[in-house]
């Protein structure tokens, strides 16, 4: 059964800090792994990732992909008030699946003045 | 970049009635539309997958008969709620499918809210 997992399902941290947030994953026709920020409405895109290695920045948010390990990260430096929110992971499976998303439980950040 | 919308954004009914929400692609046309749900302080789980003429695929555990899909056109399709229970209460989400530069990608609706009391 493909499936999704994330790490730490809750995290409290303090303006300033950085935090990693981690994605695990079992998945058959494995297509690419995506990123969203949930805050109380429908998810927004963050990063989407196909290859190992590679890096993707986005101001202070950066995500990488190991396709061996079956993983990837994702980094927020200098973390603020806004930055508050329900981090999903969601891998994309092949397109003969339907291209169907298989989403983690998420992360729910706070970040505390 | 691509719009999804979704009407009504939040509903609440009887129950045992029936609530219909819409899902639209508003400057694009989508083959495929994916229908979520969402329970509190839970993630996403895809209920259906629909394609635009044909019958939607439903996911194991959801009741294709009282989760109606409609996929009538490239920018629109329907999920009907039928016979509402309070159990039913979640927030589904709607996303539509885009071919850009050789791959699908999924947009996301904003969401409909729907308590049954």
């Amino acid at each position: 059964e493909d499936k999704v997992v994330q790490s730490p399902l809750s995290l409290v941290v303090h303006e300033g800090d950085t935090v990693t947030l981690n994605c695990s994953y079992e998945v058959t026709n494995f297509r690419s792994l995506l990123w969203y920020k949930q805050e109380k409405k429908a998810p927004t895109f963050l990063f989407m990732l196909t290859s190992s290695g590679i890096e993707k920045k986005s101001g202070r948010l950066s995500s990488i992909l190991d396709k061996k390990e079956l993983f990837s990260i994702l980094n927020i430096t200098a973390t603020q008030t806004g930055d508050s929110a329900i981090y999903l992971c969601a891998v994309e499976a092949d397109w003969n699946q339907g291209g169907k998303l298989i989403f983690g439980q998420g992360t729910e950040l706070s970040v505390k003045p | 970049g691509a719009v999804v919308s979704q009407h009504p954004s939040r509903v609440i009914c009887k129950s045992g009635t029936s609530v219909k929400i819409e899902c639209r692609s508003l400057d694009f046309q989508a083959t495929t539309m994916f229908w979520y749900r969402q329970f509190p302080k839970q993630s996403l789980m895809l209920m259906a997958t629909s394609n635009e003429g044909s019958k939607a695929t439903y996911e194991q555990g959801v009741e294709k008969d009282k989760f109606l899909i409609n996929h009538a056109s490239l920018t629109l399709s329907t999920l009907t709620v039928t016979s509402a229970h309070p159990e039913d209460s979640s927030f589904y989400i709607c996303s539509a499918s885009r071919r850009l530069a050789g791959r699908e990608t999924q947009y996301f609706g904003p969401g409909t809210r729907l308590l049954v009391l």
